[in-house]
């Protein structure tokens, strides 16, 4: 099946920083989700993004399908930002990746 | 309306306890999706339903039952579960199998 990789595993950044997170994966696919996971456990969807640029705020992702990535940037992170951020990518079914654990420090 | 409601939040079971896990949502979608996610791990999909029909079993013990009873429900029965099925239990929902999933808060189950 699809091979979703994430980096970094683990982030850790001062607050006011930015950043980078990087989802890599082995086949093309009809779309991609990105999720935040906060310590109670709720998956929030950031972007649904098969292709191209979008913003959300703080918040952007990039999808390039052609070389199977997508990044997501946070600007001007805050302690809420903190969390796991996945990418999860969908043909019929949704695959995700192992994650990228951030945690923003005061 | 985009809520996925999942009840229980959380749920501690004998092994030798029947229980069931519930999850609806009012947004018309018509698939509907059961995810077990261990710690530190991403969620890993169980069941997929389409217009109420079961389309996957992701190779899942028995002692889990899917039931669907119309296109806003979904449960998941529990029974005989083993101490390593202690989990958090997520569900979602998408408009056609393949769009955006929506996920519930999850239902965090211990077994002992």
């Amino acid at each position: 099946g699809i091979q979703v990789e994430q980096s970094p595993p683990d982030l850790i950044l001062q607050e006011g920083a930015n950043s980078t997170l990087r989802c890599n994966f082995s086949d093309s696919v009809n779309n991609l989700q990105w999720f935040h996971q906060n310590p109670w456990g709720q998956l929030i969807n950031l972007f649904y993004i098969p292709s191209g640029t979008k913003q959300n705020g703080r918040l952007s992702a990039t999808t390039v399908a052609t070389e199977r990535y997508s990044l997501l940037y946070i600007s001007s992170s805050q302690t809420t930002d903190s969390g796991v951020y996945f990418c999860a990518v969908l043909n019929n079914d949704m695959r995700f990746g192992a994650g990228t654990r951030l945690t923003v420090k005061p | 309306d985009t809520e996925v409601t999942q009840t229980p939040k959380h749920l501690v079971m004998g092994m030798t306890n029947k229980k069931s896990l519930k999850c609806e949502q009012h947004m018309g979608h018509r698939a509907m999706y059961w995810y077990k996610q261990k710690a530190k791990k991403p969620p890993e999909l169980m069941f997929v339903y389409s217009y109420e029909k079961l389309s996957i079993n992701e190779s899942v013990p028995s002692r889990f039952s899917p039931e669907c009873p119309n296109s806003s429900l979904l449960n998941l029965h529990l029974h005989a579960l083993q101490p390593e099925d202690s989990a958090l239990y997520l569900c979602a929902s998408s408009h056609p199998r393949g769009d955006t999933q929506y996920f519930g808060p999850g239902t965090r189950l211990t077994v002992l």
